[in-house]
């Protein structure tokens, strides 16, 4: 089945820093996903991006579909940006989200 | 419009029990899917439902069944619980399939 791999595992980021999440996967897909969990267990829809490139704020997220890969940046990150970062994508074959392991991000004052 | 809502938010059972978690999705959306998430298997999908009917099946034991009615609103069950169904079960709606997919906030299982 398609595997999907982020990294960096962990980030631990000073407040106002900027950052880059790296989500690969090994099949077309057409439904990519970026959420934010929070403390509490929500997933937060952040992107619905199978291709090319979408902003809301300080985020911004770019999906190469062809090279099998997408990006999360967080720019001036904030503390309340910490939490785990999810990338999930969804493929004609797989019919549901596959999930990668997450980034954990940790923004201090 | 309401978000995808979920009951109960916290849930202590017993090994042997069984449980039901019920998921409301957004109003319009057609399909719910459930997950389970734990430390050490991360999210994993269980069963998808699209017009009352379950079209995709995660790899998990038939202790764990689910149903979808006429009005969207769908059903998890787990019969005989064991300590290891200890998670967070998290359940989300899309409009149709292979749409964006927004989450429920949870309902968190312990198992004793």
């Amino acid at each position: 089945g398609i595997q999907v791999e982020q990294s960096p595992p962990d980030l631990i980021l000073q407040e106002g820093a900027n950052s880059t999440l790296r989500c690969n996967f090994s099949d077309s897909v057409n439904n990519l996903q970026w959420f934010h969990q929070n403390p509490w267990g929500q997933l937060i829809n952040l992107f619905y991006i199978p291709s090319g490139t979408k902003q809301n704020g300080r985020l911004s997220a770019t999906t190469v579909a062809t090279e099998r890969y997408s990006l999360l940046y967080i720019s001036s990150s904030q503390t309340t940006d910490s939490g785990v970062y999810f990338c999930a994508v969804e493929t004609y074959n797989t019919d549901k989200l596959i999930f990668g392991t997450g980034t954990r991000l940790q923004v201090f004052p | 419009k309401a978000g995808v809502t979920q009951t109960p938010r916290y849930l202590i059972k017993t090994r042997g029990q069984q449980v039901t978690l019920s998921c409301s999705p957004i109003s319009g959306h057609r399909s719910v899917s459930w997950y389970q998430q734990t430390p050490g298997q991360g999210l994993q999908f269980l069963f998808e439902y699209f017009s009352e009917t379950q079209r995709n099946k995660g790899n998990f034991p038939g202790r764990f069944s689910g149903r979808q009615f006429s009005n969207s609103r769908s059903e998890m069950n787990v019969s005989t619980l064991e300590l290891g169904d200890s998670a967070l079960y998290l359940c989300a709606s899309s409009l149709a399939l292979f749409y964006e997919q927004y989450f429920g906030p949870g309902t968190r299982l312990t198992v004793t």
